[in-house]
């Protein structure tokens, strides 16, 4: 069974660059899917954040493209975030998934998501 | 201000049928981007409920159903039940895009 962890600091001051990965378990993430990263501010709706291949290719939303950077550990089995300048706009769960390509792009597995505040 | 827009708030009452509108445009659905549906309880992450405008996967209802039309696509829920009360979110592709629709709460 796939599954997806998010991983990393819940609080991020502005200015600084918020890092998160996401570990894979049940599934080879060298096999032939994207993984993604989505976002949800409080109580607001699901943003687009990228999507990137094992072999590092990416695709990234471009409101946001000048400031992210997805990266890919196959030794680990698992991919990572960093999105740079953040400010109080940031704030969001930020959720990684699995992508899958068949009939247009969609998420099929998702991680619990992981709250990141950015507050000084 | 997203690309797809929904309805923000549908209500039923259990047992009955409700239908959730996604209204595009020529740049997405109408363009013939495929249509996804997730489910989001409150509190959890989105689940995919409904792929490739009208395909379940594994496990989901076939209460539940989507279609597509021109440039809007439709999730529909028969049978309502209050385990369904949730966030439901469709998703296209447009122009260089992964676009959300902004959600829609149902209340049962």
């Amino acid at each position: 069974q796939v599954q997806l962890q998010e991983s990393g600091p819940g609080l991020v001051k502005p200015s600084d660059t918020l890092s998160l990965t996401c570990a894979v378990s049940g599934y080879s993430i060298s096999s032939s899917n994207w993984w993604g990263w989505i976002r949800q501010p409080p109580g607001k709706g699901l943003e687009w954040i990228g999507y990137i291949y094992y072999s590092g290719s990416t695709y990234y939303n471009p409101s946001l493209k000048s400031r992210v950077t997805m990266s890919v550990d196959t030794s680990k089995n698992q991919f990572s975030l960093k999105l740079s300048s953040v400010t109080a706009v940031d704030t969001a769960v930020y959720y990684c998934a699995r992508v899958t390509y068949s009939s247009g792009w969609y998420q099929d597995y998702w991680g619990q998501g992981t709250l990141v505040t950015v507050s000084s | 201000q997203s690309v797809l827009t929904q309805p923000p708030s549908v209500s039923g009452a259990p047992g009955q049928r409700v239908t959730i509108s996604c209204t595009g445009s020529s740049s997405n659905i109408g363009a013939g981007y495929d249509v996804h549906w997730y489910q989001q309880l409150p509190g959890t992450a989105p689940k995919l409920l409904i792929y490739g405008n009208s395909n379940r996967p594994s496990g989901v209802p076939d209460r539940f159903s989507g279609s597509k039309s021109g440039t809007s696509a439709s999730l529909a829920i028969t049978g309502l039940q209050a385990e369904d009360e949730a966030d439901y979110y469709c998703q296209s592709y447009d122009s260089s895009l992964i676009a959300f629709g902004g959600g829609t709460k149902l209340t049962v």
